[in-house]
């Protein structure tokens, strides 16, 4: 199936520990994004790529990072540096030469205890 | 991007129109109306967008007002299935050029029996 894929679904990591979050698709599709949502709040963007081995910082990348070594995927990184990493995370994507729509994964929930 | 002013709930009974308006008196000319939707912990939705036209697909239809500085989503029989969060944006979409979409707090349909 073509899709986004996301994972892990739920995640609990201990404080002061890196995390990375794994976003795959077969959509081929040139843009990737990240997004971050807390409880009640709208999404706000972390990073952007829209081709390999090139990213942008979004609105909130402190504490963050990413990499795009291949078409199909944009793993995000939690560091330690990111003060409030606990949130939901989704990664999007879309066609360049498109509508302008994206196409969400069903999203990573990250708890740091 | 122009800012998006959206009602932070509506009601509608299942069968019965849900009409979900959105304010965007500061857009520009190229910057089109987008409409995502997001069920509680998953991805947002894609459901419609346009520039100026009246817009309307298998799941709903877009009215946009003639100055184009508010529009309307229109779920023409609303069902339990979509009690969600709907959101309105605003953005220009350049070819190209990535979608940096910006998600506010929407707004929280319930429908109910």
């Amino acid at each position: 199936d073509g899709g986004i894929t996301q994972s892990p679904k739920y995640l609990f990591r201990k404080e002061g520990q890196n995390v990375t979050l794994s976003c795959e698709q077969n959509l081929n599709h040139d843009a990737m994004y990240w997004y971050r949502q807390d409880p009640g709040q709208g999404l706000r963007l972390i990073y952007y790529s829209q081709i390999v081995n090139d990213f942008q910082k979004g609105d909130i990348a402190e504490g963050y990072s990413v990499s795009r070594e291949k078409k199909e995927s944009f793993p995000l990184t939690v560091t330690s540096a990111q003060k409030n990493p606990t949130a939901f995370y989704l990664c999007a994507t879309n066609g360049l030469a498109g509508t302008g729509e994206l196409f969400f994964g069903e999203g990573s929930r990250l708890t740091v205890l | 991007d122009a800012k998006t002013t959206q009602p932070p709930s509506m009601d509608c009974a299942e069968g019965r129109a849900a009409n979900l308006p959105c304010n965007h008196s500061t857009i520009s000319g190229n910057e089109y109306v987008y409409w995502y939707r997001q069920i509680h912990s998953q991805g947002p939705q894609y459901i419609i967008h346009g520039l100026k036209n009246n817009e309307t697909n298998e799941m709903a239809s877009l009215i946009i007002t003639e100055d184009r500085k508010s529009s309307t989503l229109i779920l023409p029989h609303a069902t339990l299935r979509d009690t969600a969060v709907y959101y309105c944006i605003v953005s220009a979409r350049g070819t190209g050029t990535a979608s940096k979409l910006t998600f506010g707090t929407g707004t929280r349909l319930q429908v109910t029996l």
